[in-house]
């Protein structure tokens, strides 16, 4: 049981450049989400899915756009890259409602945007 | 506009004594919280939640105490150990399950042997 797992770990993109990163899931979670962390922010909402096929905007989507085709997985997308884009991203799942709203994260993702 | 504020970045405590971190929130629709830590390099992990129909709510050495008047919590570690050093933040939502959670800027924890 690998809960939450976020590929790449790191990356580097020059300004412009596209890339999509990968969480997954095998919880069977029907809640996830992509969060961003940056120094003395804490972690703000990017996009989340309710369930396969659903996305939603969360709290800081410019930028970012998401898709989840599978259960298991949730793609977060940059189509083109700007430096202030550079931040740790973290991918988190949860049950659905009447669950005690705990979410379970991933490792993280490193992305430096030059 | 923080709705979940912590203010006192960092704390430093002497191993066996007791930590204590605080948060406040503004949205007086919050009726769930949680605390989460963090280790370097990795993702947050749940430790602990309340309900709002609670004042207080204990796992170990961890105690959550919620001030509904106040809009005001704390999480209480005792006694603290060296491997409670972490980033701790605070997060709240509207309702039971409700899937979006709000969540302060964090506390540093430094728990000195």
């Amino acid at each position: 049981n690998a809960g939450v797992t976020q590929t790449p770990k790191f990356r580097v993109l020059k300004t412009g450049q596209s890339m999509t990163l990968l969480c997954a899931q095998d919880m069977n979670h029907e809640y996830m989400y992509w969060y961003r962390q940056d120094p003395g922010m804490g972690l703000r909402l990017i996009h989340y899915s309710v369930g396969e096929g659903t996305t939603a905007k969360g709290e800081v989507p410019d930028g970012y756009n998401v898709s989840r085709l599978k259960k298991q997985n949730f793609l977060l997308g940059l189509e083109s890259a700007a430096p202030s884009q550079t931040s740790v991203y973290f991918c988190a799942s949860s049950f659905r409602q009447g669950s005690n709203n705990e979410q379970f994260f991933g490792p993280g993702t490193r992305l430096t945007v030059l | 506009d923080q709705q979940v504020k912590q203010n006192s970045p960092s704390l430093s405590v002497q191993e066996g004594r007791i930590s204590i971190l605080n948060c406040d929130y503004t949205n007086s629709m919050f009726d769930y919280f949680l605390w989460y830590k963090k280790y370097p390099a990795e993702g947050p992990t749940f430790l602990i939640s309340i309900s709002s129909i609670k004042d207080k709510n204990e796992d170990g050495r961890f105690t959550v105490f919620l001030n509904k008047s106040a809009k005001h919590l704390s999480l209480h570690i005792v006694p603290s150990q060296p491997g409670d050093s972490a980033v701790y933040f605070c997060a709240a939502s509207r309702g039971y399950g409700n899937n979006r959670l709000a969540f302060g800027k964090g506390n540093q924890v430094v728990v000195i042997p």
